[in-house]
């Protein structure tokens, strides 16, 4: 089944205690991001990938880290995790930027105490 | 700067009802546009998926329409269901994806 998988989908974590959330795809994807959903402020794109070693920022980029170094996977990294952190984290991946639709990961709710 | 505005933010309807979800953005040099549904505290799931160069895409009991000169879509949904309660989300896709706030939809029995 094609699909984007996340792990964990539930986190509890304590401030600065650095954490990695997974993303993997298996349709051979060349873009790949990360976004994060908090109520009244909606979907909010933190980190994009064109494709492998090659990653970009985008609205809200402070706190996060990224890499791509395979095609099929895209790990969030939180260096030092704080409050301000909690929120519902999607991955998205599409085989580009603009002519094909987006497959979203089932979230991980990530809450940072 | 794109900017995506979803009208109403929530809407209740009895079973049976047709609806329409509407979605605006303001710049039109868009590639596509996407709606999506969201359940509670799930995943993203697409619906339908819109290319700039077409006017409507339909799945089911969902239609879609686009029309890049005024900068609108709308989910046109037959017959809802209770099933079909949930947040609806478009997306607008012109180098990256700019989401609306979403339409939360109830459908009651």
């Amino acid at each position: 089944e094609a699909q984007v998988t996340q792990n964990p989908r539930y986190l509890i974590t304590v401030t600065g205690k650095k954490l990695t959330v997974t993303c993997s795809q298996n349709m051979n994807h060349e873009y790949m991001s990360w976004y994060r959903q908090d109520p009244g402020l909606g979907l909010r794109q933190i980190y994009y990938s064109m494709n492998v070693e090659v990653t970009d920022k985008g609205d809200v980029p402070e706190g996060y880290k990224v890499s791509r170094k395979e095609k099929r996977n895209f790990p969030l990294i939180l260096e030092s995790p704080s409050p301000n952190q909690t929120s519902l984290y999607f991955c998205a991946s599409s085989f580009n930027t603009n002519n094909y639709g987006y497959t979203f990961g089932s979230g991980t709710r990530l809450t940072v105490v | 700067k794109q900017e995506v505005t979803q009208i109403p933010a929530a809407l209740s309807v009895p079973e049976g009802e047709n609806l329409v979800l509407n979605c605006s953005f303001t710049d039109s040099a868009i590639y596509n546009l996407q709606w999506f549904r969201q359940d509670p505290g799930k995943g993203l799931t697409s619906l339908l998926l819109i290319q700039s160069s077409q006017r409507e895409q339909t799945s089911g009991r969902l239609n879609a329409s686009l029309d890049k000169s005024s900068g609108r879509s709308t989910l046109y949904i037959a017959a809802s269901q209770p099933g079909d309660s949930a947040t609806y989300l478009c997306a607008a896709l012109g180098g990256k994806l700019i989401f609306g706030q979403g339409t939360e939809l109830s459908v009651k029995p």
